[in-house]
Protein backbone atom coordinates (compact mmCIF):
# COMPACT_ATOMS: atom_id res chain seq x y z
CA UNK A 1 0.00 0.00 0.00
CA UNK A 2 1.34 3.57 -0.84
CA UNK A 3 2.11 4.94 2.26
CA UNK A 4 5.09 7.41 4.47
CA UNK A 5 7.09 5.19 6.52
CA UNK A 6 9.18 6.73 9.03
CA UNK A 7 12.02 4.67 10.71
CA UNK A 8 13.08 4.50 13.30
CA UNK A 9 9.43 4.59 15.44
CA UNK A 10 11.80 4.59 18.65
CA UNK A 11 15.39 6.49 19.19
CA UNK A 12 17.12 6.95 22.36
CA UNK A 13 20.26 9.32 21.88
CA UNK A 14 22.38 10.62 24.66
CA UNK A 15 22.98 14.93 24.78
CA UNK A 16 24.97 15.95 22.06
CA UNK A 17 24.86 12.83 19.90
CA UNK A 18 23.79 13.45 16.61
CA UNK A 19 20.93 11.75 15.72
CA UNK A 20 19.26 11.13 11.80
CA UNK A 21 15.96 10.19 11.20
CA UNK A 22 14.25 8.87 8.17
CA UNK A 23 11.28 9.36 5.81
CA UNK A 24 10.65 7.61 2.97
CA UNK A 25 7.17 7.85 0.97
CA UNK A 26 5.75 5.83 -1.75
CA UNK A 27 3.26 8.31 -2.68
CA UNK A 28 5.09 10.02 -5.25
CA UNK A 29 4.21 13.21 -3.73
CA UNK A 30 6.35 16.34 -4.58
CA UNK A 31 6.23 18.13 -1.36
CA UNK A 32 7.63 16.72 1.87
CA UNK A 33 7.75 17.75 5.75
CA UNK A 34 9.51 17.47 9.03
CA UNK A 35 7.46 18.47 12.17
CA UNK A 36 7.97 18.68 15.68
CA UNK A 37 5.22 17.61 18.34
CA UNK A 38 5.76 18.13 22.10
CA UNK A 39 3.45 16.86 24.46
CA UNK A 40 -0.08 18.29 24.48
CA UNK A 41 1.12 21.08 21.38
CA UNK A 42 0.48 21.17 17.77
CA UNK A 43 2.75 19.98 15.10
CA UNK A 44 5.07 22.48 14.87
CA UNK A 45 6.91 22.77 11.11
CA UNK A 46 10.45 22.48 11.04
CA UNK A 47 11.12 22.75 7.05
CA UNK A 48 9.88 21.41 4.01
CA UNK A 49 10.48 20.39 0.39
CA UNK A 50 9.15 21.28 -2.74
CA UNK A 51 10.86 18.75 -5.17
CA UNK A 52 14.67 19.82 -4.21
CA UNK A 53 13.74 23.17 -3.29
CA UNK A 54 14.63 23.18 0.63
CA UNK A 55 12.27 25.64 3.02
CA UNK A 56 13.75 26.57 6.21
CA UNK A 57 11.25 28.30 8.75
CA UNK A 58 12.66 31.20 10.38
CA UNK A 59 12.52 29.82 14.11
CA UNK A 60 13.84 26.73 13.11
CA UNK A 61 17.56 26.08 15.35
CA UNK A 62 20.51 25.50 13.16
CA UNK A 63 21.24 22.56 15.27
CA UNK A 64 18.44 21.08 12.40
CA UNK A 65 19.21 20.08 8.79
CA UNK A 66 17.79 17.92 6.67
CA UNK A 67 18.27 16.28 3.45
CA UNK A 68 16.17 14.73 0.34
CA UNK A 69 18.58 12.80 -1.58
CA UNK A 70 15.38 11.66 -3.86
CA UNK A 71 11.37 12.05 -4.05
CA UNK A 72 11.18 9.12 -2.00
CA UNK A 73 13.66 10.09 1.05
CA UNK A 74 13.72 12.41 3.05
CA UNK A 75 16.18 12.68 6.62
CA UNK A 76 15.98 14.76 9.34
CA UNK A 77 19.67 15.29 11.13
CA UNK A 78 19.77 16.93 14.59
CA UNK A 79 23.61 17.69 15.23
CA UNK A 80 24.15 17.96 18.78
CA UNK A 81 20.51 16.74 20.63
CA UNK A 82 19.44 18.97 23.75
CA UNK A 83 17.22 17.54 25.72
CA UNK A 84 14.34 20.62 24.77
CA UNK A 85 14.63 18.29 21.43
CA UNK A 86 13.02 15.35 22.74
CA UNK A 87 9.66 15.13 20.68
CA UNK A 88 7.62 13.51 18.39
CA UNK A 89 9.06 14.12 14.78
CA UNK A 90 6.55 13.86 11.96
CA UNK A 91 7.22 13.33 8.25
CA UNK A 92 4.48 14.48 6.29
CA UNK A 93 4.21 14.38 2.15
CA UNK A 94 1.79 16.26 -0.36
CA UNK A 95 1.18 16.94 -3.64
CA UNK A 96 1.16 20.14 -4.89
CA UNK A 97 -2.06 21.84 -5.51
CA UNK A 98 -4.08 20.35 -2.17
CA UNK A 99 -4.34 21.28 1.22
CA UNK A 100 -3.85 17.52 2.31
CA UNK A 101 -0.98 16.29 3.85
CA UNK A 102 -0.49 12.60 4.72
CA UNK A 103 1.58 12.03 8.01
CA UNK A 104 3.72 9.26 8.43
CA UNK A 105 3.52 7.10 12.04
CA UNK A 106 6.12 9.56 13.63
CA UNK A 107 9.70 8.60 15.24
CA UNK A 108 9.57 9.56 19.13
CA UNK A 109 13.40 10.79 20.33
CA UNK A 110 13.78 10.45 23.75
CA UNK A 111 17.30 12.64 25.12
CA UNK A 112 18.61 11.18 27.81
CA UNK B 1 0.23 35.84 10.80
CA UNK B 2 -2.07 32.74 9.74
CA UNK B 3 -3.47 31.67 12.80
CA UNK B 4 -6.48 29.01 13.78
CA UNK B 5 -7.69 28.99 17.56
CA UNK B 6 -9.67 25.73 18.76
CA UNK B 7 -12.50 25.49 21.12
CA UNK B 8 -12.71 24.13 23.69
CA UNK B 9 -9.26 22.77 24.59
CA UNK B 10 -10.42 19.95 26.02
CA UNK B 11 -13.87 18.10 26.29
CA UNK B 12 -15.18 15.12 28.12
CA UNK B 13 -18.52 13.05 27.18
CA UNK B 14 -20.29 10.07 27.79
CA UNK B 15 -20.70 7.95 25.47
CA UNK B 16 -23.78 8.43 23.11
CA UNK B 17 -23.45 12.39 23.91
CA UNK B 18 -23.10 14.61 21.15
CA UNK B 19 -20.37 16.60 20.41
CA UNK B 20 -19.69 19.97 18.09
CA UNK B 21 -16.21 21.21 17.82
CA UNK B 22 -14.50 24.64 16.94
CA UNK B 23 -12.27 26.01 14.79
CA UNK B 24 -12.13 29.92 14.07
CA UNK B 25 -8.92 31.10 11.69
CA UNK B 26 -7.30 34.18 10.03
CA UNK B 27 -5.07 33.45 7.03
CA UNK B 28 -3.77 35.17 4.10
CA UNK B 29 -5.20 33.72 1.48
CA UNK B 30 -7.68 31.39 2.31
CA UNK B 31 -7.55 27.70 0.07
CA UNK B 32 -9.15 25.32 2.42
CA UNK B 33 -9.58 23.85 6.59
CA UNK B 34 -8.80 20.55 7.49
CA UNK B 35 -9.51 18.52 10.26
CA UNK B 36 -7.25 15.67 11.29
CA UNK B 37 -7.79 12.98 13.96
CA UNK B 38 -4.72 12.55 16.53
CA UNK B 39 -4.45 9.53 18.47
CA UNK B 40 -1.11 8.78 20.35
CA UNK B 41 0.11 8.60 17.14
CA UNK B 42 0.24 10.66 13.72
CA UNK B 43 -2.84 12.94 12.59
CA UNK B 44 -5.01 10.91 10.43
CA UNK B 45 -7.27 12.77 7.64
CA UNK B 46 -10.22 13.49 8.48
CA UNK B 47 -11.80 16.21 5.84
CA UNK B 48 -10.88 18.78 4.07
CA UNK B 49 -13.35 21.64 3.40
CA UNK B 50 -13.42 24.74 0.81
CA UNK B 51 -16.53 25.71 0.78
CA UNK B 52 -18.88 27.52 2.66
CA UNK B 53 -22.19 25.98 3.62
CA UNK B 54 -21.67 22.32 1.89
CA UNK B 55 -21.76 19.48 4.82
CA UNK B 56 -18.90 16.84 4.38
CA UNK B 57 -19.76 13.62 5.83
CA UNK B 58 -18.43 10.37 6.85
CA UNK B 59 -20.41 8.09 9.13
CA UNK B 60 -20.65 9.93 12.49
CA UNK B 61 -18.07 12.44 11.77
CA UNK B 62 -19.41 15.64 9.61
CA UNK B 63 -18.23 18.64 9.11
CA UNK B 64 -18.64 22.43 7.98
CA UNK B 65 -17.19 25.58 7.04
CA UNK B 66 -18.49 29.46 7.14
CA UNK B 67 -16.05 31.51 5.33
CA UNK B 68 -17.60 34.98 6.07
CA UNK B 69 -17.12 34.56 9.75
CA UNK B 70 -14.67 32.64 9.51
CA UNK B 71 -15.24 29.10 11.36
CA UNK B 72 -15.15 25.41 10.74
CA UNK B 73 -17.19 22.86 13.10
CA UNK B 74 -16.44 19.50 13.15
CA UNK B 75 -19.44 17.64 14.73
CA UNK B 76 -19.81 13.72 16.09
CA UNK B 77 -23.24 12.23 16.85
CA UNK B 78 -23.29 9.40 19.05
CA UNK B 79 -19.72 9.41 20.44
CA UNK B 80 -17.94 6.23 21.47
CA UNK B 81 -14.79 5.61 23.18
CA UNK B 82 -13.04 5.44 20.37
CA UNK B 83 -13.24 8.58 19.26
CA UNK B 84 -11.45 9.89 22.20
CA UNK B 85 -8.79 11.53 20.61
CA UNK B 86 -7.11 14.94 19.70
CA UNK B 87 -8.91 16.71 17.16
CA UNK B 88 -6.40 19.39 14.75
CA UNK B 89 -7.70 21.95 13.10
CA UNK B 90 -5.35 22.99 9.94
CA UNK B 91 -5.35 25.70 6.92
CA UNK B 92 -2.42 26.26 4.79
CA UNK B 93 -0.91 29.31 5.52
CA UNK B 94 1.63 31.38 3.49
CA UNK B 95 0.94 33.10 0.02
CA UNK B 96 1.94 30.23 -2.71
CA UNK B 97 3.16 27.81 0.50
CA UNK B 98 2.03 24.52 1.37
CA UNK B 99 2.53 24.82 4.83
CA UNK B 100 -0.42 23.89 7.56
CA UNK B 101 -0.59 26.45 10.26
CA UNK B 102 -2.47 23.98 13.06
CA UNK B 103 -4.45 24.71 15.74
CA UNK B 104 -4.17 23.43 19.19
CA UNK B 105 -6.34 21.08 18.65
CA UNK B 106 -9.23 19.75 21.30
CA UNK B 107 -8.71 16.92 23.56
CA UNK B 108 -11.90 14.85 23.48
CA UNK B 109 -12.61 12.13 25.86
CA UNK B 110 -15.50 9.47 25.72
CA UNK B 111 -16.22 7.73 28.73
CA UNK B 112 -18.15 4.95 29.17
Amino acid sequence: DAMVIQNPRYQVTQFGKPVTLSCSQTLNHNVMYWYQQKSSQAPKLLFHYYDKDFNNEADTPDNFQSRRPNTSFCFLDIRSPGLGDAAMYLCATQTSGTGEQYFGPGTRLTVT
Amino acid sequence: EDKVVQSPLSLVVHEGDTVTLNCSYEVTNFRSLLWYKQEKKAPTFLFMLTSSGIEKKSGRLSSILDKKEPFSILNITATQTGDSAVYLCAVPSGAGSYQLTFGKGTKLSVIP
